[in-house]
């Protein structure tokens, strides 16, 4: 079946460190992935998308992302966060451009002053 | 261009009353999604919709779930004699028709609270 993985419920790290968030996909083909982040209260921001092309992705926010074929992943990353950072963070994936997207159950990322 | 406007953004309804929430796409945006966020989850794929047609409905619950999108209007996501565990929040998100270059964008949500 059709899936995406956050296996991180909780992250924290201090502010100017960098961050990592992990997400997998399970599908029979490469998908559309993207990340989305979800301040408390607040509708979904598209942070970035990779479609096809250059498997590192650059998106808002001082966040890019990495697709790696071989390990059926697309961490994100950013190399100094902000408070601002803390939110939800989604890792969502869809066969094609105008499909359904199914979403992980999200990373929460707490920042230390 | 406006955004996803979803609307009302907080609904609060009692046990057994009806809940209709509005989903307006975005300009030019023929394709509709919802999807529902239980608290401290993800979201929840429900159903997907063109105009006058339900494309794929396998998110829906049996009962008491409907949605619909019209030719003029907004969809409109009903839930019948809503119950406390149908409090959530509902997202819609909206993109234009298939072969354009674009992904889905998402409305602000609406909080449902049953009490």
């Amino acid at each position: 079946a059709q899936s995406v993985t956050q296996p991180d419920i909780h992250i924290t790290v201090s502010e100017g460190a960098s961050l990592e968030l992990r997400c997998n996909y399970s599908y029979g083909a490469t998908p559309y992935l993207f990340w989305y982040v979800q301040s408390p209260g607040q509708g979904l921001q598209l942070l970035l998308k990779y479609f096809s092309g250059d498997t590192l992705v650059q998106g808002i926010k001082g966040f890019e992302a990495e697709f790696k074929r071989s390990q059926s992943s697309f961490n994100l990353r950013k190399p100094s966060v902000h408070w601002s950072d803390a939110a939800e963070y989604f890792c969502a994936a869809s066969p094609n451009r105008d499909d359904k997207i199914i979403f992980g159950k999200g990373t929460r990322l707490h920042i230390l002053p | 261009n406006a955004g996803v406007m979803q609307n009302p953004r907080h609904l609060v309804r009692r046990r057994g009353q009806e809940a209709r929430l509005r989903c307006s796409p975005m300009k030019g945006h023929s394709h509709v999604y919802w999807y529902r966020q239980l608290p401290e989850e993800g979201l929840k794929f429900m159903v997907y919709l063109q105009k006058e047609n339900i494309i794929d409905e396998s998110g829906m619950p049996k009962e008491r779930f409907s949605a619909e999108f019209p030719k003029e209007g907004p969809s409109i996501l009903r839930i019948q004699q809503v119950v406390r565990g149908d409090s959530a929040a509902y997202f819609c998100a909206s993109s234009p028709p298939r072969g354009s270059d674009t992904e889905a964008f998402f409305g602000q949500g609406t909080r449902l609270t049953v009490v």
